[in-house]
């Protein structure tokens, strides 16, 4: 079993619809990070969490330290919101970061 | 403030050469890291420098090395390389040391072996 599980795999809605991504870790951890990646590679750090709740423009990630688990919400969905998402955790003790698979997210106009 | 910049965007190796590859952070921040990014394992964890010292290392053999300078510019360097090298090479730079900071990734080094 991975250390951090990502769902879903794959998201397809229509824009304007609301969308939650859910990642799931089994580790210790100091903080936990979502990150966007679009075609052609280049990644951009959307939140790093390490407690609560974090706010920025359409988008939303809330943490739950208790039950290892993170959302990221996105509100009013667009067509340039399409891009794979990835969840990452900083294992306490180690401080690697450890990636969850990504979600692939597709907003159809 | 110039983001971090990787060299080169792309290049074509044959197996059993070797490649270097190049990371300049954000300026001002001191921590480096490098990620391997191939379609059947995703992102992997390689190293972390903070002030030229290797601070931490991921689970890949020995031809994976990496280096930091006084300038916080960062190399790694494959060896020997092999047909499964081929993947997306990215550096992430951070302000501190701390493990909690907010990471800003370069573009990456599309490598392919073959």
């Amino acid at each position: 079993k991975n250390e951090v599980e990502q769902s879903p795999q794959n998201l397809t809605a229509q824009e304007g619809e609301f969308i939650t991504i859910n990642c799931s870790y089994s580790v210790g951890i100091s903080a936990l990070h979502w990150l966007q990646q679009h075609p052609g590679g280049g990644i951009v750090s959307l939140f790093m969490l390490s407690s609560g709740k974090k706010k920025h423009g359409r988008l939303i990630a809330t943490i739950n330290i208790q039950e290892k688990h993170s959302s990221l919400h996105i509100t009013a969905s667009h067509p340039r919101d399409s891009a794979v998402y990835i969840c990452a955790v900083r294992r306490f003790g180690n401080e690697k970061l450890t990636f969850g698979t990504g979600t692939r997210l597709t907003i159809i106009p | 403030k110039a983001g971090v910049t990787q060299t080169p965007r792309y290049l074509i190796k044959t197996r059993g050469q070797q490649v270097t590859l190049s990371c300049s952070p954000i300026s001002g921040h001191r921590s480096v890291s490098w990620y391997q990014q191939t379609p059947g394992q995703g992102l992997q964890f390689l190293f972390e420098y903070f002030s030229e010292t290797q601070r931490n290392k991921g689970n890949f053999p020995g031809r994976f090395s990496g280096r930091q300078f006084s300038n916080s510019r960062s190399e790694m360097n494959v060896s020997t390389l092999e047909l499964g090298d081929s993947a997306l090479y990215l550096c992430a730079s951070m302000e501190g040391g701390s493990n909690t900071g907010e990471l800003f990734f370069g573009e990456g080094s599309r490598l392919t072996v073959l």
